[in-house]
């Protein structure tokens, strides 16, 4: 299993433009998450999916949308970029059904607004 | 809301030392906490998950405690080594739809 894996690794935007970042995988988890962290900050949840076509906002949804056609991916879109969506990405999944499942992670992707 | 803390921010302790990284939290109703370890630009390794109704959990040198009525959980690691050098990451998961995360300890062991 390869896990969770994020697309672009690193990725410099100018302001206005936008992006999608890509985020798959392959152990059949029903619940996937994206993440954004900010320097000396804790992780911060923009969006999450319970499954496929059932998407929700997090604590930071604004300036974001996702999809989630399938089980395995779940991409973030940026509309519109700013400054202030410089940070670094993290997509998650786990799989429901038992309390003591670990999440996993991707490597992240970092991001630059300019 | 849950709020998560982690007490020190960072830590530097010679090769060898054992040590306790603390971590926080306001709401004592969650499912499970866990232990990450962050290394620089790589995403979040699992150390130790500690379920609700558990006291503590063992993986090797290291020992992870959680007292739920009291919000804290500790992270201990014995014989610290440099390879232990990393951001260590509390987080609680108050239902299925959620991690909330603390800051992180940014822990370093001097050979």
């Amino acid at each position: 299993n390869a896990g969770v894996t994020q697309t672009p690794k690193f990725r410099i935007l100018k302001i206005g433009q936008s992006m999608t970042l890509q985020c798959t995988q392959d152990m059949n988890h029903n619940y996937m998450y994206w993440y954004r962290q900010d320097p000396g900050m804790g992780l911060k949840l923009i969006y999450y999916s319970v499954g496929a076509g059932i998407t929700d906002k997090g604590e930071v949804p604004n300036g974001y949308n996702v999809s989630r056609s399938t089980t395995e991916d779940f991409p973030l879109r940026l509309e519109l970029a700013a400054p202030s969506q410089t940070s670094v990405y993290f997509c998650a999944s786990w799989k429901q059904g038992f309390t003591g499942n670990t999440i996993y992670f991707g490597e992240g992707s970092w991001l630059t607004v300019v | 809301k849950q709020e998560v803390t982690q007490i020190p921010a960072a830590l530097s302790v010679p090769e060898g030392e054992n040590l306790v990284l603390n971590c926080s939290f306001t709401d004592s109703a969650i499912y499970n906490l866990q232990w990450f370890r962050q290394d620089p630009g790589k995403g979040l390794t699992s150390l130790l998950l500690i379920q609700s109704s558990q006291r503590e959990q063992t993986s090797g040198r290291l020992n992870a405690s959680l007292d739920k009525s009291s919000g804290r959980s500790t992270l201990y690691i014995a014989a610290s080594q440099p390879g232990d050098s990393a951001t260590y990451l509390c987080a609680v998961r108050p239902n299925n739809n959620d991690m909330r995360f603390g800051a992180g300890t940014r822990l370093t062991v001097k050979p």
